[in-house]
C-alpha cells in the first residue's frame, strides 16, 4: 500500500510562501492523481488542489492565484507551494492520493503563520 | 462550489446503538460521494466512496446509501473504535471536491 510522508518548515512568516514536500513510497507514483488537502485547527478539510503523474494540475478556485502543484516522480515526490500565506493559512496540511476521493493519506504537517 | 453540509453537527451515543449521519449537497452530485472517519490528530480515514461502496478492510456494520443531493452513514452497532468525526465529500468532475463540516460522535 501506496504511504505518504509531509515534510517542510512548520513556521512561516505572513506574506511569504509555505513550501511542503509529500514523499512517496510503496507504489510507482506513475497513472495516479496526488493531492493536496488541508485542515486549520478545530475546523473541516479543504482541498486545495491535485495533479497527475503528466503534471496537470486542477486547484480549488478559491486558492487558485496563489497555490502551485508540482511533480518530481524520479524522487517520487510532490510539492506545494503556496505564496503571500496570512494567518487563515495556518493549519495542519495532508497529502493524500486518489482522482474523486482520497484514497491514502499523509500523516499531516501542522503549519503556523506567524510572525 | 458544491456545498455539502452535514447532520447533525455532534451527536451523543452509546455503544450498541445504530447510528445515522445524514449529508446534504446544494446541487445534484449522483452518487459521488465519499464518507472519511477523522480521529483526533490523525489523518482521515476513507469508509465509503461512491455512495454505498465501502472500502477494503472497513467493518461492515458502515453503510452508505443514497442519491442526488441526500445521503447517509449508517453505524449499525457502535463499537468504542467508532467514536470520532465523520465527513462527506462530493467529487463532482466539473467542482472542486468539497467536504461537509463534520459530524463528532462521541460517547453518551
Amino acid at each position: 500500500q501506496v504511504q505518504l510522508q509531509e515534510s517542510g518548515p512548520g513556521l512561516v512568516k505572513p506574506s511569504e510562501t509555505l513550501s511542503l514536500t509529500c514523499t512517496v513510497s510503496g507504489d510507482s507514483m506513475n497513472n495516479h492523481y496526488w493531492s493536496w488537502i488541508r485542515q486549520p485547527a478545530g475546523r473541516g478539510l479543504e482541498w486545495i488542489g491535485h495533479i497527475y503523474t503528466t503534471g496537470t494540475t486542477k486547484y480549488n478556485p478559491s486558492l487558485k492565484s496563489r497555490v502551485t502543484v508540482s511533480v518530481d516522480t524520479s524522487k517520487s515526490q510532490f510539492s506545494l507551494r503556496l505564496s503571500s500565506v496570512t494567518a487563515a493559512d495556518t493549519a495542519v496540511y495532508f497529502c493524500a492520493t486518489g482522482y474523486s476521493f482520497a484514497e491514502n493519506w499523509g500523516q499531516g504537517s501542522l503549519v503556523t503563520v506567524s510572525s | 462550489d458544491i456545498q455539502m453540509t452535514q447532520s447533525p453537527s455532534t451527536l451523543s451515543a452509546s455503544v450498541g446503538d445504530r447510528v445515522t449521519i445524514t449529508c446534504r449537497a446544494s446541487q445534484s452530485i449522483s452518487s459521488w460521494l465519499a464518507w472519511y472517519q477523522q480521529k483526533p490528530g490523525k489523518a482521515p480515514k476513507l469508509l465509503i466512496y461512491e455512495a454505498s461502496t465501502l472500502e477494503s478492510g472497513v467493518p461492515s456494520r458502515f453503510s452508505g446509501s443514497g442519491s442526488g443531493t441526500d445521503f447517509t452513514l449508517t453505524i449499525s452497532s457502535l463499537q468504542p473504535d467508532d467514536f470520532a468525526t465523520y465527513y462527506c465529500q462530493q467529487y463532482n468532475s466539473y467542482s472542486p471536491w468539497t467536504f461537509g463540516q463534520g459530524t463528532k460522535v462521541e460517547i453518551k
